[in-house]
């Protein structure tokens, strides 16, 4: 069963604006961390923001924020005044413990396109 | 300070020919991980590393064989290669913890004949 959906295959947004990227997750655990990485085009791996289950208030960095709704089960990021250098694939990614460990889950990816 | 490294970059296999794939951290991570990027599908964990002297099964283990040599090192070994498993393939670790960030390699760009 998919545990990390990434419904927008690609997105466009005009340079400066802010854009949504979508991240649904399904868990049974009441404790996970949620993150997001970026890979531009270079193809490494680049993380953005994390986010904890029990954290109530929604996570920042920077223009990164992630919108948390525990109850729906969603993980949105939100790229504020977007920028060229913004265009990549952008992964959501689930951490989740298990005896002995923890291991990390990631969604199929957006591909986020910036126009000038 | 190199972080992960991995080698090779890029290799290219015939169908049935061994490889291993190698990967170490400086970071003094206890966790590391495989991970295989093909196109639209993101990355798929094959298998990971919770700490030294201890591998797991992730999502897509078959084909594939680990093993931590050590705390910095964490290799991961094709039998015999199929086309299928061409791909990019990316090595991470991590501390212990819910909240630990990975830190990825760069990767290694694997073609399968």
């Amino acid at each position: 069963a998919q545990k990390i959906t990434q419904t927008q295959p690609g997105m466009f947004v005009q340079e400066k604006e802010a854009v949504t990227l979508d991240c649904t997750y399904d868990t049974s655990d009441q404790s996970y961390g949620l993150f997001w990485y970026k890979q531009p085009s270079s193809g490494e791996m680049i993380f953005l923001i994390y986010q904890g289950s029990y954290d109530e208030q929604n996570a920042t960095e920077g223009r990164y924020s992630l919108n948390f709704q525990k109850a729906r089960k969603s993980a949105n990021l939100v790229i504020s005044a977007s920028q060229l250098g913004d265009s990549a694939m952008y992964f959501c990614a689930m951490r989740e413990s298990y005896t002995g460990g923890f291991k990390t889950i990631f969604g199929a990816g957006t591909r986020l396109f910036v126009k000038a | 300070n190199a972080g992960v490294t991995q080698t090779p970059k890029f290799q290219v296999l015939k169908t049935g020919q061994s490889m291993t794939l190698q990967c170490a951290q400086d970071m003094n991570h206890n966790s590391m991980y495989w991970y295989r990027q093909d196109p639209g599908m993101g990355l798929r964990l094959i298998y990971y590393s919770a700490s030294e002297g201890t591998t797991d099964k992730g999502e897509v283990p078959n084909g594939y064989n680990v093993s931590r040599l050590n705390k910095r090192e964490f290799s991961l070994r094709l039998e015999s290669a199929a086309p299928s498993q061409t791909s990019v393939y990316f090595c991470a670790s991590s501390e212990l913890g819910l909240g630990e960030t990975q830190y990825f390699g760069p990767g290694t760009r694997l073609l399968v004949l």
